[in-house]
């Protein structure tokens, strides 16, 4: 139990194309889910997190105009990089935390987006 | 400021030998340390929490409140442990996770 899985699982983009990752809870339902970035040989960080049915709430630093996100269901959210430049390349991976009491986060197999 | 210091990229050590991965942590309040693992090809995967205080697959963490430091220790390393860990902070109610930057743990045969 518990998966989450993330759709695409890789993507190449020309620059200023807008590229969406899927991210959902295939088992259970997530009323929150949390969107990373990371780096070659770096650790993850955590660039917004997204409650269902509400905005996002974006990390200092991070472009919220840039970074769309969207957790319109229990079980999707969204992420889509608009306008990508080759800087946005990088490995996305979202969590997903459970309605229940547990605050245990499972997390996706991740996206690997490169922007030409 | 919160922050999660792993101060080991790599961490080599026979198949056996003792296994000890380091872990710091920054954070003025009172937190929850975790610990994840990422095997080869594989996703995140949540290893232990401090406050649950138990055993996983043979590692142990106790969170040093003093010394602000969570180590990962096991007594006998085993091959199938090499993979990639992180150690991570929940500093409030909010769910979001801090993440050090990580160790690789090699197990030699």
């Amino acid at each position: 139990g518990a998966v989450v899985s993330q759709h695409p699982s890789w993507v190449i983009c020309k620059s200023g194309t807008s590229v969406k990752i899927e991210c959902r809870s295939l088992d259970f339902q997530a009323t929150t889910m949390f969107w990373y970035r990371q780096f070659p040989k770096q650790s993850l960080m955590l660039m917004a997190t997204s409650n269902e049915g509400s905005k996002a709430t974006y990390e200092q630093g991070v472009e919220k105009d840039k970074f769309l996100i969207n957790h319109a269901s229990l079980t999707l959210s969204t992420l889509t990089v608009t306008s990508a430049h080759p800087e946005d390349s990088s490995f996305y991976i979202c969590s997903a935390k459970g309605t229940s009491g547990t605050d245990t986060q499972y997390f996706g197999p991740g996206t690997r987006l490169t922007v030409l | 400021a919160q922050r999660v210091t792993q101060p080991e990229k790599l961490l080599s050590v026979f198949k056996g030998a003792p296994v000890e991965l380091k872990c710091n942590y920054s954070y003025s309040g009172s937190p929850e340390l975790f610990w994840y693992v990422q095997y080869s090809r594989q996703r995140l995967q949540l290893l232990l929490r401090h406050i649950s205080r138990e055993s996983i697959k043979g590692f142990t963490a106790d969170l040093n409140k003093g010394e602000t430091s969570f180590h990962l220790k096991k007594p006998f390393a085993q091959e199938e442990d090499s993979a990639m860990y992180y150690c991570a902070l929940r500093a409030d109610s909010s769910y979001k996770l801090i993440f050090g930057s990580g160790t690789r743990l090699l197990v030699r045969p």
